[in-house]
């Protein structure tokens, strides 16, 4: 199907281990994002890649990685995830950042005990 | 400092009200978006404007590029417009507002 797919949808782990956050977009748009949902924040943007192999940091990167070696997918990964790491992430696509719209998949709600 | 600021932060409404929603900003913008996000669901775009006015179907969107200020209009509100929508900015970059939930009552 067309669109942008996220996976998991729910996720619980433990401190210290590495998770991995799928996002794949069909559309070959050009940009792709993460963002994280926490309560009296709104989207805070981790990080956005303007096109394979092409990555950069946005407002909250720290303890995250993210990688392009595709144009269709962008996993985000949590190398040793932190309870502070708890939250809902967002993946979006746009074929132009700034003047078209982001489609966003449906969130991975991700859990850290 | 936000850069996106929307009000108000929880709105209450009787189904058949009109409601409007507001978003101020303080970044140049190439354009202005509104989203709605339904209660453990995914964000979807209603309306990306630049300027004047958009309907769709119950909804309204405006912008006044002067005032850097944009408002969001639901007339005959309906319980399935329950829901938290975000206003957006985008320029070099999204800058997002914080949301506004909006409950209607039957």
């Amino acid at each position: 199907d067309a669109g942008i797919t996220q996976s998991p949808r729910y996720k619980i782990t433990e401190t210290g281990r590495q998770v991995t956050l799928m996002c794949h977009q069909t559309w070959s748009h050009s940009y792709m994002f993460w963002y994280r949902q926490d309560l009296g924040h709104g989207l805070r943007l981790i990080y956005y890649s303007a096109a394979a192999d092409i990555t950069d940091k946005g407002e909250v990167p720290d303890g995250y990685v993210v990688s392009r070696s595709k144009t269709e997918n962008f996993p985000l990964t949590l190398e040793s995830a932190t309870r502070s790491q708890t939250s809902v992430y967002f993946c979006a696509s746009t074929p132009a950042n700034g003047n078209q719209p982001q489609h966003f998949g449906d969130g991975t709600r991700l859990s850290i005990l | 400092k936000n850069e996106v600021e929307q009000s108000p932060q929880n709105l209450t409404a009787q189904e058949g009200e009109f409601i409007t929603i507001n978003c101020s900003y303080s970044v140049g913008i190439s354009a202005l978006h509104w989203l709605q996000q339904h209660p453990g669901g995914g964000i979807v775009s209603l309306f990306m404007l630049s300027s004047g006015k958009k309907k769709h179907g119950r909804l309204i969107a405006t912008i006044n590029i002067q005032e850097k200020h944009s408002s969001l209009h639901i007339t005959a509100s309906h319980p399935r417009d329950s829901a938290v929508y975000i206003c957006a900015v985008s320029g070099n970059q999204f800058y997002f507002g914080t949301g506004t939930s909006l409950t209607v009552i039957p």
